[in-house]
């Protein structure tokens, strides 16, 4: 069975610093992963899709990489802003059981002003 | 629509009720999904439906937990008999596409039922 790990599971950090939210997987046999955002009492926004063939994706100040065969992802945020506090969800998609989206627990990310 | 629709966004029930979760999907959207996420986890799949079609229920957690799809478009959660355990919020995603035919197909989520059982 696959499983997303997330690691720090809680950071808080000053504005204006550059930040890496990390995720690895058991499984390396997967379609696609996604980093989701998710603030208090919402659903998740979608950030990046990440195919398996692609090594990186970019939106803004937002970064992910994708070691497949290492079963590794980052999310890299560049001159973090309060706005960016929220939760950050990494999910993969398996190549055998392609349905559901298996989820970390996800990094609780706190930017002070 | 503009995005995926859940109604309503709270619901408490009094155990052993019977309740129904609304999912409207992005038009024209072929997959839907369930979540079911408790506090302070990763969301869990419950289901998936692939226009009216339930592909996958194998994680729905009993037989009180029953969904539909019936005209490949608006889908309802129903669980029967609640209990304190089923609190969670409860998730509706949809994806343009079809799944396995080895597209990446990026799923949109709605705001989710924060459902309560007392």
């Amino acid at each position: 069975k696959q499983e997303v790990t997330q690691i720090p599971a809680a950071l808080s950090v000053p504005e204006g610093e550059n930040l890496v939210l990390n995720c690895s997987f058991t499984d390396s046999a997967i379609y696609n992963l996604q980093w989701f955002r998710q603030d208090p009492g919402k659903g998740l926004t979608s950030l990046l899709l990440i195919q398996s063939s692609q090594r990186e994706q970019t939106s803004g100040r937002l970064n992910a990489s994708l070691d497949k065969s290492s079963g590794r992802s980052t999310l890299y945020i560049a001159a973090s802003q309060p706005g960016d506090s929220a939760t950050y969800l990494c999910a993969v998609r398996q190549e055998d059981s392609g349905y559901a989206l298996n989820f970390g627990k996800g990094t609780s990310l706190l930017v002070t002003p | 629509g503009a995005g995926v629709s859940q109604s309503p966004r709270y619901k408490v029930a009094k155990r052993g009720q019977d309740v129904a979760l609304r999912c409207d999907p992005i038009s024209g959207h072929v997959s839907l999904f369930w979540y079911q996420q408790a506090l302070g986890q990763g969301p869990e799949f419950l289901t998936y439906f692939q226009n009216e079609a339930q592909l996958d229920k194998s994680g729905l957690p009993s037989d009180r937990f029953f969904a539909e799809r019936p005209e490949g478009s608006v889908s309802t959660l129903k669980i029967q008999r609640t209990q304190q355990e089923d609190s969670a919020v409860y998730l509706c995603a949809s994806s343009l596409l079809v799944l396995r035919q080895g597209m990446n197909t990026e799923a949109f989520f709605g705001q989710g039922t924060r459902l309560t059982v007392v």
